[in-house]
């Protein structure tokens, strides 16, 4: 069974950094691209970046881009988003995504890390 | 970036009837389109890929159909369970983008 587990959400200033991590198990990791997406509240969602399999290649949403960097220890299966450079509008519960082997799609989602970024 | 747009905000609809949710891609994406569900305080869940195929353990009351910039999402009789939020998303081009949901209420 695909388990997907972030952590690392919490309450920071704007400005402030935090680090999400995504800790992935039942299935061969290092073979699928992952990716983060988040809702802000009451609102729809967005993808902020992807990752390939191998960590070679990362694609960012304008929104982040310069800011979030989204990086993955296949050994540890585990993904990691640092964000910095935090924004009110960075707010939002993140989910950790397991991409279609063949698909832009997710197939599995985590259960989210709310990030909420405030004075 | 391909915005994409949903149509209508929300949608009511008494059990047991069709149910027509409509995407339109700014530019085209082919058939790299996506339908997901979502319930309250829940992940979303795929349903559809490639336009119009259903995913793993789909109902075959749910289908999809379209292409280019036209899509749609049909459920053919609406049971209680199918009242949620509905995503449509391209993955044509990066930046992959959602449409900003429907939401499929009880009348």
């Amino acid at each position: 069974e695909v388990q997907l587990v972030e952590s690392g959400g919490g309450l920071v200033q704007p400005g402030g950094s935090l680090r999400l991590s995504c800790a992935a198990s039942g299935f061969a990791f290092s073979s699928y691209a992952m990716g983060w997406v988040r809702q802000a509240p009451g609102k729809g969602l967005e993808w902020v970046s992807v990752i390939s399999g191998s960590g070679g290649s990362t694609y960012y949403a304008d929104s982040v881009k310069g800011r979030f960097t989204f990086s993955r220890d296949n050994p540890k299966t585990t993904l990691y988003l640092q964000m910095n450079t935090l924004r009110a509008e960075d707010t939002a519960v993140y989910y950790c995504a397991k991409r279609s082997a063949t698909e832009g799609v997710i197939e599995n989602w985590g259960q989210g890390t709310l990030v909420t970024v405030s004075s | 970036e391909i915005v994409m747009t949903q149509s209508p905000a929300t949608l009511s609809v008494s059990l047991g009837e069709r149910a027509t949710l409509s995407c339109r891609a700014s530019h085209s994406v082919s058939s790299n389109l996506a339908w997901y569900q979502q319930k309250p305080g829940q992940t979303p869940r795929l349903l559809i890929y490639g336009a119009s195929t259903r995913a793993t353990g789909i109902p075959a009351r749910f289908s999809g159909s379209g292409s280019g910039t036209e899509f749609t999402l049909t459920i053919s009789s609406l049971q209680s369970e199918d009242f949620a939020v509905y995503y449509c998303q391209q993955s044509n081009n990066w930046p992959w983008t959602f449409g900003q949901g429907t939401k499929v209420e009880i009348k």
